[in-house]
């Protein structure tokens, strides 16, 4: 059973920089059939795709947040991570990593992680 | 365009059934897919593809589409039902490659 777990700070200051990671166990990131993906979601509001990621390094952003998002992957760690830059109180939010099948006609997340909920505060 | 629509909210009552709607143009070329979520939880797949149903997702969800709209059909509501959907697909305009619906709240009656 795939399992994926989001790890990092829950506080973050204004101006400053989101740091998390994904660790996927029981099946590995090199996989060529997935994409492994972030998603957040603020307080009471709706799903928003971040971006997503290839084993190869291969990356796709959210034109919305495209200036200040780093997705990055490590398949030695089967890990991939999200850096979100000079962040304000919008980008307080839930913050999913998921795994994203590479389905040509449809796009869907079909692992996720608990999620972890990041606070932007000084 | 880059966006799917839902109704805010939709009820249902207990035993009946439900069509929560999900529009966009990218639904002309591509597949939605559906999560259900509930109160402090993360999403969770219920239908991808034309209809298929992840393993363990009662027989009582099922999907379809119809030109630029999707479709989510609970067929005999249950009270566990009663969650936020989210529709979600790919996205025709090149900038990214996953969009999502604002999502239906479903409340069972």
């Amino acid at each position: 059973q795939l399992h994926l777990q989001e790890s990092g700070p829950g506080l973050v200051k204004p101006s400053e920089t989101l740091s998390l990671t994904c660790t996927v166990s029981g099946g590995s990131i090199s996989s060529s059939s997935y994409y492994w993906g972030w998603i957040r979601q603020p307080p009471g509001k709706g799903l928003e795709c971040i971006g997503t990621i290839y084993y190869s390094g291969s990356t796709y952003y959210n034109p919305s947040l495209k200036s200040r998002v780093t997705i990055s992957v490590d398949t030695s760690k089967n890990q991939f991570s999200l850096k979100l830059s000079s962040v304000t109180v919008a980008d307080t939010a839930v913050y999913y990593c998921a795994r994203r099948s590479r389905s040509q006609n449809s796009a869907y997340f079909d692992y996720w992680g608990q999620g972890t909920l990041v606070t932007v505060s000084s | 365009s880059s966006e799917l629509t839902q109704d805010p909210a939709v009820s249902v009552a207990l035993g009946q059934t439900v069509r929560i709607t999900c529009q966009g143009d990218s639904l002309r070329t591509y597949y939605a897919s559906w999560y259900q979520q509930k109160p402090g939880q993360a999403p969770v797949l219920v239908i991808y593809g034309k209809d298929n149903r992840p393993s363990g997702i009662p027989d009582r969800f099922s999907g379809s589409s119809s030109g630029n709209t999707a479709s989510l059909t609970i067929t005999g509501a249950q009270a566990e039902d009663e969650a936020d959907y989210y529709c979600n697909s790919r996205d025709t305009s090149g900038n990214h490659p996953v969009v999502f619906g604002g999502g239906t709240k479903l409340t069972v009656l």
